[in-house]
Parts: structure tokens; C-alpha cells; sequence
């Protein structure tokens, strides 16, 4: 079975400090590859995805991901985090087959 | 194009009663999915519905169960309500293709307090 991990259920950073949320799954297939942001109170929102082609997936809000084959990683980054950045955020795969996997998801919290 | 919507969003139910959620999804989209969202179990997977059938099904007690019309809009049903059932219930939706590579788009939910 499919399984994702997020490193860390808590991220503190500075404001104007890189972000970084790690992700790994487990696949002997390389999936399809979501983040995604999640609000106080709100659904979640698609960040960036991952297909095929380049590994450097660029998202919204200055959000990218690098998809490492060789490490079954997906890693969210910013470089430089803002106040709106606290919340949420899961990392998800999808197979072939339609299922959907998340992670448990990183509070990310930015200290002014 | 309309995002994903749910109704009601919020709800206050007694245990041992029924509960029926609905959604709607974005036009074009045939597939919908159900997950649970709670602080201690993160989300959970209910199940996933396409043309009008159970296509996926999360590890969850009979009492949790679904459909789909023939507009695509779905509803979930929780009968024999527990305290446990309080949750936020997320409903995406995504367009079809087995294997393809559509992200889903999530509704904002439906907070359910069970007391």
C-alpha cells in the first residue's frame, strides 16, 4: 500500500526565512505528486502537482517542489516565508489506480 | 468556472442519530471523493464515487456510507451517530481518467459536532 510521510507536525520559521517541508512516499512507481494548503477553516487548496517531465515543479504564492526519484522525496520550499504562509500544509500522491494518499499534515507557524 | 460546494457547512447532531451531508461538484467533474478530518487522525479516506458508483472505499464502518447521482453530486450518510463521528467532512472533486494525473479540488466542508 501507498504510504506518505511528513517529516515534522510542526514547522516554526522566521519571516523572510526559507521554507522547507519535507515529504516522502512510498512507491515503486513514481506517482502523481500534490501540496497542498490548508487554511483555519477551509477546505484545502492545490499548491502545486507534480506529473511527469521536469523535476522543479513551481506552485502559487512562491511555492516549488523538486521530485527526487532516488530518494522517494517531494519537498515544499519558499525561499523566503510571509505571514500569510501559517497553516497547513499535506502532501498527497495519487496512483494509477485513482487513490488518493495524504500525509498528516505540518503546521507551519511564521514568527514576525 | 464554480468551485466545489458543500452544504450545510456546519451541523450539531445528537448520538444515535443519522446525518446526511451533500456536495456538489465542479461542473465537468464525474468523480467525488469523501475524506474525514479530525485533529488526532489527520484525513482519512471515506470513499470515492464515479458515474454514479463506489469506485474506492476507505477503511471505515458500515454506518458511513454514500452515492452519487447522475449529476454527479454526491451525498454521504452517517447513521447511529458516535461522539467519534465529529469531524470536519471534506468532499474534492477531480475530472476522470483512471491514471491520469487530475488533482482533486476540495469543498470547504461540513463541520459536524456530534454531542
Amino acid at each position: 500500500a501507498q504510504s506518505v510521510t511528513q517529516l515534522g507536525s510542526h514547522v516554526s520559521v522566521s519571516e523572510g526565512a526559507l521554507v522547507l517541508l519535507r515529504c516522502n512516499y512510498s512507491s515503486s512507481v513514481p506517482p502523481y505528486l500534490f501540496w497542498y494548503v490548508q487554511y483555519p477553516n477551509q477546505g484545502l487548496q492545490l499548491l502545486l502537482k507534480y506529473t511527469t517531465g521536469a523535476t522543479l515543479v513551481k506552485g502559487i504564492n512562491g511555492f516549488e517542489a523538486e521530485f527526487k526519484k532516488s530518494e522517494t522525496s517531494f519537498h515544499l520550499t519558499k525561499p523566503s516565508a510571509h505571514m500569510s504562509d501559517a497553516a497547513e500544509y499535506f502532501c498527497a500522491v495519487r496512483t494509477r489506480r485513482n487513490q488518493f494518499y495524504f500525509g498528516t499534515g505540518t503546521s507551519l507557524t511564521v514568527i514576525p | 468556472k464554480a468551485g466545489v460546494t458543500q452544504t450545510p457547512r456546519y451541523l450539531i447532531k445528537t448520538r444515535g442519530q443519522q446525518v446526511t451531508l451533500s456536495c456538489s461538484p465542479i461542473s465537468g467533474h464525474r468523480s467525488v471523493s469523501w475524506y474525514q478530518q479530525t485533529p488526532g487522525q489527520g484525513l482519512q479516506f471515506l470513499f470515492e464515487y464515479f458515474s454514479e458508483t463506489q469506485r474506492n472505499k476507505g477503511n471505515f464502518p458500515g454506518r458511513f456510507s454514500g452515492r452519487q447521482f447522475s449529476n454527479s453530486r454526491s451525498e454521504m450518510n452517517v447513521s447511529t451517530l458516535e461522539l467519534g463521528d465529529s469531524a470536519l467532512y471534506l468532499c474534492a472533486s477531480s475530472m476522470t481518467g483512471t491514471g491520469s494525473s487530475y488533482e482533486q479540488y476540495f469543498g470547504p466542508g461540513t463541520r459536524l459536532t456530534v454531542t
